[in-house]
């Protein structure tokens, strides 16, 4: 049974760093074809999709965010970590993370809301 | 970055009755689009994978069909607990994007 589970702050000031760690189980991120990735969504609104990490450490960003983001992933402990530097009160949103297998997202977690504000 | 847009933004369909979502990509993506069900306050759910192949667990009446850059979910008859929001979402390329969505009410 494959579980995934966002864990990290509510609540974050503008400019500082977001830091949300994804633990699952179920499965080994050690397995070819294997990926976790990130996905967002603003209240009321569709869903972003922003990194994602491959079990050989192949690494995705999305254009848009690149600079701010960086994902890395810690096999032993079961668990993938996303950092976003310089938040903005628009980037309050719930944030998810995923299993995925290069076809789609077939797992998720329950998401975390993340609110930016001073 | 492939676009892919959602039509329409909002269905209202009869219980019973067909529901039609289409999905389209700004360029072709091949088969390699998944539909996806939310509901309020919960996490997307995978109902289709690969345009057409229904994930484990996913009733029979929902299905896909498309390849290239027109795809379509349908919902064969709607039932009650089919009130959501559906997403499409391309992984042909990175970035991985999703469409915009397409809400289904009850009528």
């Amino acid at each position: 049974q494959i579980t995934l589970k966002e864990s990290g702050p509510t609540l974050v000031k503008p400019t500082q760093t977001l830091t949300l760690t994804c633990t699952f189980s179920g499965f080994s991120l050690s397995t070819s074809g294997v990926g976790v990735g990130w996905i967002r969504q603003p209240p009321g609104k569709a869903l972003e999709w922003l990194a994602l990490i491959y079990w050989d450490d192949d690494k995705r960003y999305s254009p848009s965010l690149k600079s701010r983001l960086t994902i890395t992933k810690d096999t032993s402990k079961n668990q993938v970590v996303l950092t976003m530097t310089n938040m903005d009160p628009v980037d309050t949103a719930t944030y998810y993370c995923a299993h995925s297998t290069h076809i789609a997202f077939d797992y998720w977690g329950q998401g975390t809301l993340v609110t930016v504000s001073s | 970055e492939i676009v892919m847009t959602q039509s329409p933004a909002t269905l209202s369909v009869s219980p019973g009755e067909r529901a039609t979502l289409s999905c389209r990509a700004s360029q072709s993506v091949g088969s390699n689009l998944a539909w996806y069900q939310q509901k309020p306050g919960q996490a997307p759910r995978l109902l289709i994978y690969g345009a057409s192949t229904r994930a484990t667990g996913i009733p029979a009446r929902f299905s896909g069909s498309g390849s290239g850059t027109e795809f379509t979910l349908t919902i064969s008859s709607l039932q009650s607990e089919d009130s959501a929001t559906y997403y499409c979402q391309q992984s042909y390329s990175p970035p991985l994007t999703f469409g915009g969505g397409t809400k289904v009410e009850i009528k």
